[in-house]
């Protein structure tokens, strides 16, 4: 059971370039996010999707897109990379509200 | 949108000793989550609570969900306790999956 996996677990990317940021669980959660954190800061609520083929934006949606395929994975596409992207990407899933998260073990992605 | 505080931002213990965290948040929540981030960066779940109190080893959590707080207690702490806690809260409602993030309070446990 190998929870969630998140890769690359670093990544430079130069401005203008675009990138998938690959999520995949094997815990048969309905419920999937993507996160980002910046120094300081908690963490902050990009896209989120609560079944195959439903997705929704979060709080910092612009400039990143989403699509869920199946179950097991949630991948976050940067559309056109800029350096105000550059932060740690977290990948999450759940049963649902009333339950625990389960984190992946993040992404830190620099961009030039 | 909901308001989620964290005291305090930065702590420093002697090992053995024993912290309070506290969590207080703007509005009624569905779910109130408590979250370790280790120095490695891996976050962990400690403790899903959005009302009562839970036990776990050394750790325990209280929600007083009508006067909007939570609380962390680490007892006897240890150096692996070190790191940045998290409280997550999210809004009641059908649908709503939102989980909103304090900035955390930094914790360093030194022997």
């Amino acid at each position: 059971n190998a929870g969630v996996t998140q890769t690359p677990k670093f990544q430079v990317l130069k401005t203008g370039q675009s990138m998938t940021l690959q999520c995949a669980q094997d815990m048969n959660h309905e419920y999937m996010s993507w996160y980002r954190q910046d120094p300081g800061m908690g963490l902050r609520l990009i896209h989120y999707s609560v079944g195959a083929g439903i997705t929704d934006q979060g709080e910092v949606p612009n400039g990143y897109n989403v699509s869920r395929s199946t179950t097991e994975d949630f991948p976050l596409r940067l559309l056109s990379a800029a350096p105000s992207q550059t932060s740690v990407y977290f990948c999450a899933s759940s049963f649902g509200t009333a339950y625990g998260y389960t984190f992946g073990s993040g992404t830190r992605l620099t961009v030039v | 949108g909901i308001q989620v505080e964290q005291s305090p931002p930065d702590l420093i213990l002697q090992e053995g000793a024993n912290s309070t965290l506290r969590c207080n948040f703007s509005d009624s929540v569905n779910n109130l989550q408590w979250f370790h981030q280790n120095p490695w960066g891996q976050l962990i779940n400690l403790f899903y609570i959005p009302s009562g109190t839970k036990q776990n080893g050394r750790l325990s959590a209280t929600t007083v969900a009508t006067e909007r707080y939570s609380l962390l207690y680490i007892s006897s702490s240890q150096t692996t306790d070190s790191g940045v806690y998290f409280c997550a809260v999210d809004l009641p409602g059908a649908g709503s999956y939102q989980l909103t993030f304090g900035k955390g309070t930094k914790l360093s446990v030194i022997p």
